[in-house]
C-alpha cells in the first residue's frame, strides 16, 4: 500500500534562517506531488505541485521554492524565512490522469518562525 | 478562476444533532467535488467525493449530493458524535486539471 512521510513534524526557526521540509512517497510510481500551506485560521493554499522529476509549478510568488530530485521525493525550501512563513505545511500525492482526483496527505509539518 | 466557498465557522452542535455544512463552487465544465476532514494535529483525509451531477457521496454517516443547478455540494449528517469534531474542507478538481482547489475550511465542535 502507498504511504506518505513528511519531516520534520515540528520546526521552530528564527527569521532569516533557511528551511528544508521533506516529503517522500512509498508504494507508487510517478505520483503527482503537492505542497499546501495552512496558515492559522485560514484555509489551504496550494504552493507548488509537480507531475514529474524536475517539473515544478508554482502557484504563489513568495520566498519559498520546491524541488523534486527523485520520483517520490518532494522538498520545500527557503533561503531566508519570514515571520509570515509560519504555518502548517502539508505534502500530498495523487495518481496521474483520473487518479489525480484524490489527494492523499501526509501528517503535516508545523513551522513556527520567531 | 475556480473557487470554493464554505459556510463560516466555527460550528458548535450537541451530540445527535443534525449537521449541514454548506459548500458552493465556481468552475467551468463539470468538476469533481470532494469533502476532506482534518482531525486535530493531523493531515487531511478524504471523507467522500462525487464526480458528476446528481451523484451522492457518502461515508461514515456523512452525505453530500452534487447539485449542478445550484453549484453546491453541502455536507450533511443525521446524528453527529463527539468524534466528528474536526475541520471540514470542501474541494473541487476541474476536469483535466492536476490540482485541487480547497475552501477555507469549517471547524466543527460537537459537545456531549
Amino acid at each position: 500500500s502507498q504511504t506518505i512521510h513528511q519531516w520534520p513534524a515540528t520546526l521552530v526557526q528564527p527569521v532569516g534562517s533557511p528551511l528544508s521540509l521533506e516529503c517522500t512517497v512509498e508504494g507508487t510510481s510517478n505520483p503527482n506531488l503537492y505542497w499546501y500551506r495552512q496558515a492559522a485560521g485560514r484555509g489551504l493554499q496550494l504552493l507548488f505541485y509537480s507531475v514529474g522529476i524536475g517539473q515544478i509549478s508554482s502557484e504563489v510568488p513568495q520566498n519559498l521554492s520546491a524541488s523534486r530530485p527523485q520520483d517520490r521525493q518532494f522538498i520545500l525550501s527557503s533561503k531566508k524565512l519570514l515571520l509570515s512563513d509560519s504555518g502548517f505545511y502539508l505534502c500530498a500525492w495523487s495518481g496521474g490522469g483520473s487518479g489525480a482526483n484524490v489527494l492523499t496527505f501526509g501528517a503535516g509539518s508545523r513551522l513556527t518562525v520567531l | 478562476g475556480d473557487s470554493v466557498t464554505q459556510m463560516e465557522g466555527p460550528v458548535t452542535l450537541s451530540e445527535e444533532a443534525f449537521l449541514t455544512i454548506n459548500c458552493t463552487y465556481t468552475a467551468t465544465g463539470y468538476p469533481s467535488l470532494f469533502w476532506y476532514v482534518q482531525y486535530p494535529g493531523e493531515g487531511l483525509q478524504l471523507l467522500l467525493k462525487a464526480t458528476k451531477a446528481d451523484d451522492k457521496g457518502s461515508n461514515k454517516g456523512f452525505e453530500a449530493t452534487y447539485r449542478k443547478e445550484t453549484t453546491s455540494f453541502h455536507l450533511e449528517k443525521g446524528s453527529v458524535q463527539v468524534s466528528d469534531s474536526a475541520v471540514y474542507f470542501c474541494a473541487l478538481r476541474r476536469q483535466g486539471a492536476q490540482k485541487l482547489v480547497f475552501g477555507q475550511g469549517t471547524r466543527l465542535t460537537i459537545n456531549p
